[in-house]
Parts: C-alpha cells; sequence; structure tokens
C-alpha cells in the first residue's frame, strides 16, 4: 500500500532556533501533500497544502513566514519551523492526498519540543 | 465538507464487536464517508471508506443508511490494540486537492 515516511519522529531544539520535517512518499508520486498541527488531547488542523512545484497555500491564522514548506519533487515535501519558540511545541503530521484506493495517507508524526 | 457528529468517548468488551455511529445529515450526494483512527502519538490510521453501498475490509465494516445521513463503523472483534480516536470524515470527490476536516472523534476505549 501507499507509504509516507516522516522524519524526525521527535525532536527537541532551543528557541529561535529551526527545525525542518521531511515527509516521503515511497512506493508513489504525490503531488499534493498536506501539514497538519495537533495540539495536546485536541484534533488534528490542517496548516497548509503543497502542490509540487508551487507554492503552499496556508490556512487561515498560520504564518506562512514562520512555517516554510517545501515540495520541490513528487516525493518530498518539507516543512520548517523558523525561530520556534516554546508554543509551537506541537505534533506535526503530513499526508498525501487524494488516494482513492487507500484514502488520504498520513505520515507517522514529529513531535516538537520547543526548550 | 458536512459536518459530522460522533459521541465522544465508547467503551467494548474485548472480544466483541465495537459499533461506532457518525450523523452526518448534510452530507451531498458526491461526498464519500471516510473513516480513519489514531492511536496515541502517531499518525492517523485509514480504516475504510464509502458512498452510499455497506463496505467490508480486513479491518472493518462501514454500514451506510439508505438516506446516506449516518454510517456505522464496526470492529468486528475488538482488541486491546483497537483503542485508539476514531474519526468519521466526510469527503468530497474533488480528486484530493483539499486536506481533511478532524473533528474530535470518538475515543474508543477497548476493556480487557
Amino acid at each position: 500500500g501507499a507509504v509516507v515516511s516522516q522524519h524526525p519522529s521527535r525532536v527537541i531544539c532551543k528557541s529561535g532556533t529551526s527545525v525542518k520535517i521531511e515527509c516521503r512518499s515511497l512506493d508513489f508520486q504525490a503531488t499534493t501533500m498536506f501539514w497538519y498541527r495537533q495540539f495536546p488531547k485536541q484534533s488534528l488542523m490542517l496548516m497548509a497544502t503543497s502542490n509540487e512545484g508551487s507554492k503552499a497555500t496556508y490556512e487561515q491564522g498560520v504564518e506562512k513566514d514562520k512555517f516554510l514548506i517545501n515540495h520541490a519533487s513528487l516525493t518530498l515535501s518539507t516543512l520548517t519551523v523558523t525561530s520556534a519558540h516554546p508554543e509551537d511545541s506541537s505534533f506535526y503530521i503530513c499526508s498525501a492526498g487524494g488516494l482513492r484506493v487507500y484514502g488520504y495517507t498520513f505520515g507517522s508524526g514529529t513531535r516538537l519540543t520547543v526548550v | 465538507d458536512a459536518k459530522t457528529t460522533q459521541p465522544p468517548s465508547m467503551d467494548c468488551a474485548e472480544g466483541r464487536a465495537a459499533n461506532l455511529p457518525c450523523n452526518h445529515s448534510t452530507i451531498s450526494g458526491n461526498e464519500y464517508v471516510y473513516w480513519y483512527r489514531q492511536i496515541h502519538s502517531q499518525g492517523p490510521q485509514y480504516i475504510i471508506h464509502g458512498l452510499k453501498n455497506n463496505e467490508t475490509n480486513e479491518m472493518a465494516s462501514l454500514i451506510i443508511t439508505e438516506d446516506r445521513k449516518s454510517s456505522t463503523l464496526i470492529l468486528p472483534h475488538a482488541t486491546l490494540r483497537d483503542t485508539a480516536v476514531y474519526y468519521c470524515i466526510v469527503v468530497g470527490s474533488g480528486g484530493g486537492a483539499d486536506g481533511l476536516t478532524f473533528g474530535k472523534g470518538t475515543h474508543l476505549i477497548i476493556q480487557p
């Protein structure tokens, strides 16, 4: 089946630094990938949609200059959290969209802790 | 996409069938019903989806009412590993252009 690989699974960084999260589609080409954020005891919230070769579109309230998304190839999308602050600590999850047989396939998530 | 309503939590005994309801009364004719689950600190896992016919796969069965305003996910023989948050999501047929809108889901707890 369709597999989306997400790395790292967890990361701890200092305030003010940047962190990059990678999301790869292993056995298919993903023209569209989605990035979600999940705070403790809450549901997933869509942050942005990235399309290969074009600029990402961000949901209302998500700072595009803080959460940089790059989707340079059909198998790789990256999310960079710039100048991270403790309030950015969350569970970040990517997803490849529109796979009719398997539904939308999700990565395993990245637990970001900013100290 | 149509909104869904699910009970916040349910308990089920191990080995019994777990029946998880979902209301989606505003669903439109070209929208699918998808079910995902999320085990703690993992990404959501696809379970099953359907349009109007009942569906079954190796994980679960999906029963959709004739008017399509509600559905039930059935885990036929629940195990402790089925403890998770289950999300019922209505998805348009737009080919994957939009992300998914997650509600609060149902926290299913399988009791030994």
